[in-house]
C-alpha cells in the first residue's frame, strides 16, 4: 500500500522570506502523480501544484515549486516570498495512474507567517 | 474547475442518531469520494461513491454505518448511522472527471460534534 510522510508537524517563516516543506512516499508504482493542498481555516481544500512522476522537470506555479526526487521518493514543495495568506496546512498526497485512482494524503504541515 | 457545496455545513448530533450529509456537484463528474478528517489530522478516504451502483468502501468503513448514495452524476448523500462521538469530525466530499490530467477539488466540508 502507499503511504505519505511528512515529517514537519508544523513550520514557521516571516513574511517574504522562502520555506521549505518536506513530503517523502513509498510505492512500487512507476507512473503516478504527487499533488501538494493547502487548507486554511476555511476548510476548503485547494490544489496548490501538481507532479506527474515521468516529468523529470520540476513544477512551478508562480511562487510554489517543487523538488522531486524520484529515486528518493521525496516530494518537497517551496514557498518563496512567503505571504500572510500562505498561512494553513499543508497537505502531500499521492496518486496512482490506475485502477480507482484514489488520493492518499499525508499528515500534514502547518504553515505559520511570522509577519 | 467544479464547485462543490454541501449541507450542512456544520451541525450537533446527540449519541444514537443519524445525519444525512448532501454533496452537490455545479457540473457532472465521473468519480465522487467522501473522506474524513478528525481534529487535527489528515484527510482519510471513507468511500468512492459510484452512480447507480454500491459506493466501494475503504478498509474500516462500512456501509451500514456510512451509507453513501449517488442518484446521479452530480449528487451524492453520505449518512453517518448511530452516532457516537468518535464519530465527531468533519466530513468532505469531493469529486474528479475520469481521466489522468483532472484535478480533484474538495467541498467546504460538514463540521459534525456529537455530544
Amino acid at each position: 500500500a502507499q503511504t505519505v510522510t511528512q515529517s514537519q508537524p508544523e513550520m514557521s517563516v516571516q513574511e517574504a522570506e522562502t520555506v521549505t516543506l518536506s513530503c517523502t512516499y513509498d510505492t512500487s508504482e512507476s507512473d503516478y502523480y504527487l499533488f501538494w493542498y493547502k487548507q486554511p481555516p476555511s476548510r476548503q481544500m485547494i490544489l496548490v501544484i501538481r507532479q506527474e512522476a515521468y516529468k523529470q522537470q520540476n513544477a512551478t506555479e508562480n511562487r510554489f515549486s517543487v523538488n522531486f526526487q524520484k529515486a528518493a521518493k521525496s516530494f518537497s514543495l517551496k514557498i518563496s516570498d512567503s505571504q500572510l495568506g500562505d498561512a494553513a496546512m499543508y497537505f502531500c498526497a499521492y496518486r496512482a495512474n490506475f485502477g480507482n485512482e484514489k488520493l492518499t494524503f499525508g499528515t500534514g504541515t502547518r504553515l505559520t507567517i511570522i509577519p | 474547475s467544479a464547485v462543490i457545496s454541501q449541507k450542512p455545513s456544520r451541525d450537533i448530533c446527540q449519541r444514537g442518531t443519524s445525519l444525512t450529509i448532501q454533496c452537490q456537484v455545479d457540473s457532472q463528474v465521473t468519480m465522487m469520494f467522501w473522506y474524513r478528517q478528525q481534529p487535527g489530522q489528515s484527510l482519510t478516504l471513507i468511500a468512492t461513491a459510484n452512480q447507480g451502483s454500491e459506493a466501494t468502501y475503504e478498509s474500516g468503513f462500512v456501509i451500514d454505518k456510512f451509507p453513501i448514495s449517488r442518484p446521479n452524476l452530480t449528487f451524492s448523500t453520505l449518512t453517518v448511522s448511530n452516532m457516537s462521538p468518535e464519530d465527531s469530525s468533519i466530513y468532505l466530499c469531493s469529486g474528479r472527471e475520469a481521466g489522468i490530467y483532472n484535478e480533484q477539488f474538495f467541498g467546504p466540508g460538514t463540521r459534525l460534534t456529537v455530544l
